[in-house]
Formats: C-alpha cells, structure tokens, sequence
C-alpha cells in the first residue's frame, strides 16, 4: 500500500517560515493536498493539487511538489498557523493521508 | 453554503455494526463528479480514509478495512451511510463525512461525530 510520510512536528518562532514535508515514491506524478486541523475542529484545506490555494487561505500558504517529496511552506508564520497538517493523495482508487504534522509556532 | 452533519450512535459494544450517516445539503450527490466520502480520526492520532462514494453510485474502500465497510447513498433525501461491522476498541474515533468534486481534495467536511467502543 502506499504510504506518506511526515515528520511528527515542526517548531519555528513567530516571523519564521516553516517547511513541512511529505514523502513518498514518485509522489511528483501525484496531486498533493494539504490539510490544517486546529484541535477540536475538522481540517481545511490550506493547499490543494500541489500548489493551488483555495479562496480564503492566506498568501502565506504555499506548496510544491517534485521527484519523492512534496512540501507545504507557511512564509513568515504566525501563532494562529499552529495546528496539526495532513497531507492527502489518491493512489488509483485509494485515499491515502500522511501521517500528520504539528506545528507549533512558539 | 455547503453544510455536512454527520449522525448515528456515540456508543457502540464490541462485534456490533456501528452505522452513521452524513446529512448534507447546498448540494446534490446526482451532480456529475461529486462524491462523499467518510474519513475517521482515533484520539490523538492521524486521519484515516475509509469510503467514498461517487454520484454515479461507484464505491471505493480502504483496503484494509474493505471487508467491513458499506457505503450507500440517498440521493433524494442528501443523505450518504456508512456501516462497519464487527465494531472493536480500535475503531473508536471521530467519523467524519467529507464532499469531494471532481478531481479535488475533500473540500468541505461535517463536524465529525466521536464513536467509542466499549462494553
């Protein structure tokens, strides 16, 4: 089965750009979603097919993905980014989550 | 406004068919390339995918839990269930129901209803 694989958490001051990654084989031939889940809330897509960020998610949100790994960039994060990410792919027929990410921005 | 409330027992016992459903509206699952899909998230751990649901009644499964899950839908009433047999402690979790469009992530997702399992 295939599988995604994120580091457990991520830890960047206020100001800073966090880099959260999501690895797996040839995940460059894939379209990557990513998802924000604050505690207590469903998750919201914050980055959709790689790079496209839905209406209403801020320019800080950023993703790219190529060869085995695809990544999500918050520019100059802020203390109201911090939450647990999840990146997303559909392998042929099968949705397939990563592990998840908690980012904390301290 | 798209809205998804998903519904059903907060206690099921061990070996019981845990049975929920989404309740949607600001949308029709007979619209071409729409799909609902439940995804459940345990305490504390990651988001797991388990069934979706297209418009033109194709089901997809988690593989590795194809042999408990059924997925239906009722077009007329905007309602998607979920059933998983053979309930144990390891499936308590949130259930969430989710929209997806075509060729898209889950854009749009209920509340989440927690289940747990116990004796």
């Amino acid at each position: 089965s295939y599988e995604l694989t994120q580091p457990l958490s991520v830890s960047v001051a206020p100001g800073q750009t966090a880099r959260i990654s999501c690895g797996a084989n040839n995940l460059g031939s894939k379209n990557v979603h990513w998802y924000q889940q604050k505690a207590g809330q469903a998750p919201v897509v914050v980055i959709y097919r790689d790079s496209k960020r839905p209406s209403g998610i801020p320019e800080r949100f950023s993703g790219s993905n190529s060869g085995n790994t695809a990544t999500l960039t918050i520019t100059s994060a802020q203390v109201d980014d911090e939450a647990d990410y999840y990146c997303q792919v559909w392998d042929t027929t099968t949705a397939v989550f990563g592990g998840g990410t908690k980012l904390t921005v301290l | 406004q798209i809205t998804l409330k998903e519904s059903g027992p907060t206690l099921v016992r061990p070996t019981q068919t845990l049975s929920l459903t989404c309740t949607f509206s600001g949308f029709s699952l007979a619209t071409s390339g729409l799909a609902v899909g439940w995804i459940r998230q345990p305490p504390g751990k990651a988001l797991e995918w388990l069934a979706l649901i297209y418009w033109d009644d194709t089901t997809r499964y988690s593989p590795s839990l194809n042999n408990r899950l059924t997925i239906t839908k009722d077009t007329s009433k905007n309602q998607v269930v979920l059933t998983l047999a053979n309930m144990g402690p390891v499936d308590t979790a949130t259930y969430y129901c989710a929209q997806r469009g075509p060729g898209a992530p889950f854009d749009y997702w209920g509340q989440g209803t927690l289940v747990t399992v116990a004796s």
